[in-house]
């Protein structure tokens, strides 16, 4: 268990439709990242936040975004849903943004299914 | 933006050292190595960073080329446990200071008994 949390598990959903994924950090760290992996495409990042600002930004579309709150949680909005959404989303931890606090604790993932 | 390219697949027997390459011959000079796993469908695991001293933790060595163009990641004594999807990530800094990861394709490690 890394101690990242994944809420829900399992989502499905109908396409053109909005879902949010939450993501609760380890506790005390200050970073949290968000992935998609999809059966071909692999692991994709998408956006890094680092204690409520964005950091780093990876090819996440527009109709996806996210954000960090006070209490370090972070969600993820997708919207105007396709079928090629359907993917798992993980979101990861670290304590800081560079390279020496940066290592990564992921969660189990929420799997995002859009029929 | 810095590219990683790894083999697809890879065998090793069990207790053999697994020697995993990987090619990242347009980083950059501040840019740093990163290597993680996936078993299954899990959350990927950390295993080991640098940027251009070899290193070594207690789950494997990163051995950087001196040019920087490529990595190695070293399990010394592979078990069936490391059956597994390693991935090579460079993280690449931009000039707004921001930076983001990129990922390769992975290797899919099969430790044979």
């Amino acid at each position: 268990d890394s101690g990242v949390t994944q809420t829900p598990k399992h989502l499905i959903t109908a396409t053109g439709q909005r879902v949010t994924l939450r993501c609760s950090p380890r506790s005390g760290d200050l970073s949290v990242y968000w992935y998609q992996q999809s059966l071909d495409q692999g692991l994709q990042f998408l956006i890094q936040y680092y204690n409520g600002e964005e950091r780093a930004k990876g090819n996440i579309l527009e109709r996806f975004s996210a954000q960090q709150f006070p209490d370090l949680h972070s969600e993820l909005n997708l919207s105007s849903l396709e079928l090629g959404d359907s993917a798992l989303y993980f979101c990861a931890s670290s304590v800081g943004d560079s390279p020496s606090t940066d290592t990564q604790y992921f969660g189990p993932g929420t799997r995002l299914t859009v029929l | 933006d810095a590219k990683t390219t790894q083999p697809p697949s890879m065998d090793c027997a069990e207790g053999r050292a697994a020697n995993l390459p990987c090619n990242h011959s347009t980083i950059s000079g501040n840019e740093y190595v990163y290597w993680y796993r996936q078993i299954h469908s899990q959350g990927p695991q950390y295993i080991i960073h640098g940027l251009k001293n070899n290193e070594t933790n207690e789950m494997a060595s990163l051995i950087i080329t001196e040019d920087r163009k490529s990595s190695t990641l070293i399990l010394p004594h592979a078990t069936l446990r490391d059956t597994a999807v390693y991935y090579c990530i460079v993280r690449v800094g931009r000039a707004s200071g921001t930076y983001k990861y990129i990922f390769g394709t992975g290797t899919r490690l099969k430790v044979l008994a």
